[in-house]
């Protein structure tokens, strides 16, 4: 149980074009989602927090005009990245949970590999 | 600010090895720790999940202790497999309802067949 679901699992774009990524739990209804990038070498940083029906919570330094979340329903948040540059270029990955108190632990789709050219 | 290190960076080890992999955390007031495994270009799978109130727990071949404390997590792997190879993380979660992780670098495991 518990899986969730990211596609695309690969892009590769024109600088200056928007992707869009969806993120979706498949046997659950997840209450929040994150979203989070990952460098090479680096550590996983969470970019933003996506609550069902209400705007996304983003970290400091992360833009949110330029990574618009949307989390329409309770099992899927979509991650777009408006006009994407190289240095966008990232893994991103979601992850979803359920219910109040943070017991229920994060699972995490297979990630979104971005290369923007 | 939370910073999660994981030392070490790297191990590699022979098959059939016991082995341990360490995390620890700058901040003790988490509300939980989470290990998880991540194969090259794939996912975050979850391995343990360990309550802040709780002291350890066990998966199969995989032990996971906490001490909150001292900001320090173990991942204990017995008898190492060759598909135990992959990236291992370690992530606490500060807050409870709508945190976030916070994740260490990784410690790149690769057990030798």
């Amino acid at each position: 149980g518990a899986v969730v679901s990211q596609h695309p699992s690969w892009v590769i774009c024109k600088s200056g074009t928007s992707v869009k990524i969806e993120c979706r739990s498949l046997d659950f209804q997840a209450t929040t989602m994150f979203w989070y990038r990952q460098f090479p070498k680096q550590s996983l940083m969470l970019m933003a927090t996506s609550n069902e029906g209400s705007k996304a919570t983003y970290e400091q330094g992360v833009e949110k005009d330029k990574f618009l979340i949307n989390h329409a329903s309770l099992t899927l948040s979509t991650l777009t990245v408006t006009s994407a540059h190289p240095e966008d270029s990232s893994f991103y990955i979601c992850s979803a949970t359920w219910g109040a108190g943070g017991v229920q632990p994060q699972h995490f789709g297979d990630g979104t590999r971005l290369s923007i050219l | 600010k939370q910073e999660v290190t994981q030392i070490p960076a790297a191990l590699s080890v022979p098959e059939g090895e016991n082995l341990v992999l360490n995390c620890s955390f700058t901040d003790s007031a988490i509300y939980n720790l989470q290990w998880f495994r991540q194969d090259p270009g794939k996912g975050l799978t979850s391995l343990l999940l360990i309550q802040s109130s709780q002291r350890e727990q066990t998966s199969g071949r995989l032990n996971a202790s906490l001490d909150k404390s001292s900001g320090r997590s173990t991942l204990y792997i017995a008898a190492s497999q060759p598909g135990d190879s992959a990236t291992y993380l370690c992530a606490v979660r500060e807050g409870g309802g709508a945190d976030g992780l916070t994740f260490g670098k990784g410690t790149h495991l690769i057990i030798q067949p």
